[in-house]
């Protein structure tokens, strides 16, 4: 198993532009979730998806969007790239919502820088 | 929403040594689950120790334990004989129990002094 794996590593952008974050698991997992963590900070919930074709909004929304059209992919899209969105961007799956499975994977990060 | 607290943003210990982070939260949930999540300068987060809130005993990973106070809303993470490897990022992070969302704190920086 890979895990969870995230596509590109590291990404910079102009102000305006737009990029898609791609995400996948292979562990069949139901849950996905899309977070930024900004420097010297917490992560917070941007988009989350309980299964395919299912996604709703988290903490941080604005200014991205979701899809989740299989169980594997849940790419980030960034629509009009803006400096507030320079962070790095972690995917994460869950195999249920509840129970001794309640961790979460992620995964390695993307770096986003927009200038 | 719920809400965590750490109110660490630094902290340091000697090797060997045994160091306490803090971390507390606000819901007004009976039953949701807790975790300590450790990322190390490579950026990966990683599941350091997780604690059911329905179950009283305070949970252990070898020389990781918490201090689980239910009705004080705390959830503290001692970790003992520290080691150089410990030196890491330490979020704690709050999930409903019939919820979605995962809820982090801050974060509390730690460095292990040889």
């Amino acid at each position: 198993n890979a895990g969870v794996t995230q596509t590109p590593k590291f990404r910079i952008l102009k102000i305006g532009q737009s990029m898609t974050l791609q995400c996948t698991q292979d562990m069949n997992h139901n849950y996905m979730y899309w977070y930024r963590q900004d420097p010297g900070m917490g992560l917070k919930l941007i988009y989350y998806s309980v299964g395919a074709g299912i996604t709703d909004k988290g903490e941080v929304p604005n200014g991205y969007n979701v899809s989740r059209s299989t169980t594997e992919d849940f790419p980030l899209r960034l629509e009009l790239a803006a400096p507030s969105q320079t962070s790095v961007y972690f995917c994460a799956s869950r195999p249920l919502p509840t129970g001794p499975n309640g961790e979460q994977f992620f995964g390695p990060g993307t770096r986003l820088t927009v200038l | 929403a719920q809400t965590v607290t750490q109110s660490q943003p630094e902290m340091s210990v000697q090797e060997a040594e045994t160091v306490t982070l803090s971390c507390t939260y606000d819901t007004s949930e009976n039953n949701y689950y807790l975790f300590w999540y450790k990322q190390p300068p490579s950026r990966q987060m990683i599941l350091v120790i997780r604690q059911e809130a329905y179950k009283q005993q305070n949970a252990t990973e070898n020389r990781f334990s918490v201090n689980f106070q239910k009705a004080a809303k705390s959830f503290s993470l001692k970790i003992s004989d520290s080691q150089l490897g410990d030196t890491a990022m330490y979020f704690c992070a709050f999930l409903d129990f019939t919820g979605n969302q995962f809820y982090f704190g801050t974060g509390t920086s730690l460095t292990v002094i040889p």
